[in-house]
């Protein structure tokens, strides 16, 4: 199905391990983002990307490291996860101007 | 960087009422955009709308850059249109967003 997608939805992980979270989209869209949400901050960028092969930080980037290998997919890694990453997770692309969500990862550390 | 206010931030509204939320923004953009998120958590976009004035059914959404601020009019509500509504705004090249802590609004039936 054309979108973007997350996977997975739901995920339960432990301190200290290292999650992934990825994301797909079959617009061929340029640009990619990361957004985590929790009550009472909204909703703050983690990472971006312009093209494959490109990533910057966002606002709240520690933490977390990104890559880009194909303008299809955009992959999250917690490389060490903390109970402050507990949040939900979206990814999100741009085509001309519009930002589309993909319909969010929620991660629980505990 | 960008700061982005919403009012009211919760709002309560009778099934048919009509309403007006609000976004300021602290700094001139390039790109000002409208989200609903629905009670599942599904992020959908409502507008984007960094200058002018657009409509799309019974919501319309007119952005004043001169003066930084955007409007979103969501007439004759229905329950369906609760959920939270968002605000984003951006000023570069990199269709980078900042968004706003949201406009809460519950349709009663």
């Amino acid at each position: 199905d054309a979108g973007i997608t997350q996977s997975p939805r739901y995920k339960i992980t432990e301190t200290g391990r290292q999650v992934t979270l990825m994301c797909h989209q079959t617009w061929s869209h340029s640009y990619m983002f990361w957004y985590r949400q929790d009550l009472g901050h909204g909703l703050r960028l983690i990472y971006y990307s312009a093209a494959a092969d490109i990533t910057d930080k966002g606002e709240v980037p520690d933490g977390y490291v990104v890559s880009r290998s194909k303008t299809e997919n955009f992959p999250l890694t917690l490389e060490s996860a903390t109970r402050s990453q507990t949040s939900v997770y979206f990814c999100a692309s741009t085509g001309v101007d519009t930002q589309y969500f993909g319909p969010g990862t929620r991660l629980t550390v505990l | 960087g960008i700061q982005v206010e919403q009012s009211p931030p919760d709002l309560i509204l009778q099934e048919g009422a009509n309403s007006t939320l609000r976004c300021n923004f602290s700094d001139s953009v390039n790109n000002l955009q409208w989200f609903h998120q629905n009670p599942w958590g599904q992020l959908i976009n409502l507008f984007y709308i960094p200058s002018g004035t657009k409509q799309n059914g019974r919501l319309s959404a007119t952005t004043v850059a001169t003066e930084r601020y955007s409007l979103l009019y969501i007439s004759s509500s229905q329950t369906t249109d609760s959920g939270v509504y968002f605000c984003a705004s951006g000023m570069d090249s990199s269709y980078k967003l900042i968004f706003g802590s949201g406009t809460r609004l519950l349709v009663r039936p």
